[in-house]
């Protein structure tokens, strides 16, 4: 079956430093939406992309998807501590399953 | 703000209880997801809805069952739980077209000692 892998697992950075995390995808990707989910909260929805090479940004968030649609990233410059939670990809499918990546849990410290 | 509510938000249960984990969306959405969370570990699809009397197992084996009775009622249960089914629970619900965001509930946290 499909397997969505993000990497870093975990990354861990000062305020104020950029921070990135990939998504991968076993097989084509078919939309790729971003959540984010703040410690003890639930998943909330950041963005969506739909186009192969598309790049989107919010304020100091960019994202971006493959040329093959196989992958995707976030790019978030000058971290806050506001930023901290995970990331989560999540691949629409062809079945409208909504399938998760693995996710990236991000820490931000003063 | 999203309209989607899970209850309770905590349960803890002894081993071999039947437990029915409540999930309702007032958005009049197609599509409704159930996930299982484990504390800061990944989303693990385990059943989904495209609307009413419709139901499809996940990526992740679950011996819960689910119904779509009602558009805006997916319940998940249990017939005996486990503590290997300790773990939160996660609900969501979306438009039918796949280009829109899903919203989720708060979840249930699920304890079985």
């Amino acid at each position: 079956g499909q397997q969505v892998m993000q990497i870093p697992q975990y990354q861990h950075v000062q305020e104020g430093e950029d921070f990135t995390t990939y998504c991968n995808s076993s097989t084509t990707l078919s939309n790729i939406q971003w959540y984010k989910q703040r410690p003890g909260g639930h998943p909330v929805f950041l963005i969506q992309l739909v186009k192969s090479g598309e790049v989107k940004k919010q304020k100091r968030l960019t994202f971006q998807f493959g040329e093959a649609k196989k992958n995707s990233s976030l790019h978030i410059t000058a971290t806050q501590t506001t930023d901290v939670g995970t990331y989560f990809c999540a691949d629409t499918g062809t079945a409208s399953k909504l399938t998760f990546g693995t996710g990236t849990r991000l820490q931000v410290t003063l | 703000e999203a309209d989607i509510y899970q209850t309770p938000r905590y349960l803890v249960i002894g081993t071999g209880k039947k437990i029915t984990l409540e999930c309702s969306q007032t958005m009049g959405h197609d599509k409704m997801y159930w996930y299982q969370q484990d504390p800061g570990m990944e989303l693990h699809l385990i059943h989904y809805s495209y609307g009413v009397n419709s139901t499809e197992k996940g990526d992740l084996s679950s011996e819960s069952t689910v119904s779509r009775i009602r558009t805006e009622h997916f319940p998940l249960t249990l017939e005996s739980a486990r503590p290997s089914h300790t773990s939160q629970y996660l609900c969501a619900s979306s438009e039918f077209d796949r280009n829109t965001e899903a919203f989720f509930g708060q979840g249930t946290r699920l304890t079985v000692v």
